[in-house]
C-alpha cells in the first residue's frame, strides 16, 4: 500500500509570489491534515480536510488555503509568500472519520522564500 | 496552539542507556500517541495509548499514561544511535462531531554511540 504522497519535495520562491502543494493520501483514507513545521514555532496546525469539507482549521492569515477533491487528494495554497512562510509543509492522512485512529505522514514540502 | 508540553526539550545519553521523555496536557483526552520525526522527514507514529489504559508497550518502547495527572511519559529501553530523533506527543480530544489531535513541542533525543 503506498503512503502519504507529498509534491513536490523541495521549492524556492519568491517573496509576493504563490504556491501550491499536493498531498495524496492513503489509499481508502479520507481525511487529510496539513501542519506548518518551523524552528521557532514547531508543529503547527494548518487544517483538516474530511470527505472534501474542511472541518476544522487552526490560527492561520487567510492567505492559507486548501482544498481536497472527490478522490481524497488535497492541495494547499499560499498566496503573497512572506520569509516567515519558510517551512517544512506536512501533510497526514488517518482512515478513521472520527479522527482518533493514528496519523500517516508524508515526508513534507520544504518551502524557501526569498 | 499546543495542549502538549514536552519535557525535557533535549536530551542527550549514551548508547544502552535508557530515555524517557514526558507529556503533560491541559483537556480531557480520548487517547495519547508519539511520534519520532528524524532530521527534515515526515513524523511517523510509535504508539496509541488511549484514555482508559495505564501502560503500553511495543519492543522497546514503555508508553505510560496517568489522566489524573493530564501527563505520559514515553520510555527508551536500551538506546541506540538510531534513535537519534525527535519525539512528539499528541492528544486526541473529541470536539464538534469528532477527534482533534494536537501536538506538543517535541523532545530532542540524541544517542551517543
Amino acid at each position: 500500500k503506498a503512503g502519504v504522497t507529498q509534491t513536490p519535495r523541495y521549492l524556492i520562491k519568491t517573496r509576493g509570489q504563490q504556491v501550491t502543494l499536493s498531498c495524496s493520501p492513503i489509499s481508502g483514507h479520507r481525511s487529510v491534515s496539513w501542519y506548518q513545521q518551523t524552528p521557532g514555532q514547531g508543529l503547527q496546525f494548518l487544517f483538516e480536510y474530511f470527505s472534501e469539507t474542511q472541518r476544522n482549521k487552526g490560527n492561520f492569515p487567510g492567505r492559507f488555503s486548501g482544498r481536497q477533491f472527490s478522490n481524497s487528494r488535497s492541495e494547499m495554497n499560499v498566496s503573497t509568500l512572506e520569509l516567515g512562510d519558510s517551512a517544512l509543509y506536512l501533510c497526514a492522512s488517518i482512515n478513521s472519520g472520527s479522527g482518533a485512529g493514528e496519523l500517516f505522514f508524508g515526508e513534507g514540502s520544504r518551502l524557501t522564500v526569498l | 496552539s499546543q495542549q502538549g508540553e514536552e519535557d525535557p526539550q533535549a536530551l542527550s545519553i549514551q548508547e544502552g542507556e535508557n530515555a524517557t521523555m514526558n507529556c503533560s496536557y491541559k483537556t480531557s483526552i480520548n487517547n495519547l500517541q508519539w511520534y519520532r520525526q528524524n532530521s527534515g522527514r515526515g513524523l511517523v507514529h510509535l504508539i496509541l495509548i488511549r484514555s482508559n489504559e495505564r501502560e503500553k508497550h511495543s519492543g522497546r518502547l514503555r508508553v505510560t499514561l496517568d489522566t489524573s495527572k493530564k501527563s505520559s511519559s514515553l520510555l527508551i529501553t536500551a538506546s541506540r544511535a538510531a534513535d537519534t530523533a525527535s519525539y512528539f506527543c499528541a492528544t486526541a480530544s473529541f470536539s464538534g462531531g469528532y477527534n482533534k489531535l494536537i501536538f506538543g513541542a517535541g523532545t530532542r533525543l540524541a544517542v551517543h554511540p
